[in-house]
């Protein structure tokens, strides 16, 4: 059974940093292209970053320069770094395998 | 790309029909053939679960009272019968050039 879970969120000041981690299970993240998305409170979905199974990466606009993606296949886990933290960074955290298998999210608010 | 769904809000009583639209910015239709474009259905407090992908495709569990239809920049689910379960907000989402989002829409019960 795949499963995914998040963990690290967090309040943090703005001009902060987190991380926050995914870990799986039931797959090999390495084998895959893994997601995160974050969802800001009563808003809607917004992509944040992909790691393909090659290790490209790729990341919206809006977190370009602040964030990082990584993974550890040794842990199965997919990392979200978040450095420089804004008010508008406040959201849920989900990461995701394709569009089929959703962590159930971790808050990150940033005040 | 730009994903626009209508309506925005869509109060439905129990048994009857839904239609929802996304429309896109450009063609979802990728290089290798597909048309990634999905549909994923929230309920408050909980994360997305997917319901039909590549434009038609139930995932598996899925009732048969969803389906997907459209191609290129058009796409359309529909409900054909409202259960009480079926609340919360659907998005559209294209995964043919990384991911974007349709706005949400928001099925109340009349």
């Amino acid at each position: 059974e795949v499963q995914l879970v998040e963990s690290g969120g967090a309040l943090v000041q703005p001009g902060g940093s987190l991380r926050l981690s995914c870990t799986a299970s039931g797959f090999t993240v390495s084998s895959n292209y893994m997601n995160w998305v974050r969802q800001a409170p009563g808003r809607g979905l917004e992509w944040v970053s992909v790691i393909f199974s090659d290790g490209i990466i790729y990341y919206a606009d809006s977190v370009k320069g602040r964030f990082i993606i990584s993974r550890d296949n040794s842990k199965n886990t997919v990392y979200l770094q978040m450095n420089s933290l804004r008010a508008e960074d406040t959201a849920v955290y989900y990461c995701a395998q394709t569009a089929a298998y959703w962590g159930q999210g971790t808050l990150v608010t940033v005040s | 790309i730009v994903l626009t769904q209508t309506p925005l809000s869509s109060p439905v009583a129990l048994g009857q029909p839904a239609s929802i639209s996304c429309r896109s910015s450009q063609s979802l239709v990728h290089s290798d053939g597909n048309t990634y474009l999905s549909w994923l259905h929230q309920r408050p407090g909980q994360p997305p679960r997917l319901l039909i992908h590549k434009i038609s495709n139930r995932f598996s569990g899925v009732p048969d009272r969803f389906s997907g239809s459209g191609a290129g920049t058009d796409f359309t689910l529909e409900i054909s019968r409202v259960e009480a379960e079926d609340v919360g907000v659907y998005y559209c989402m294209q995964a043919t050039q990384f991911w974007t989002f349709g706005q949400g829409t928001k099925v109340e019960i009349k």
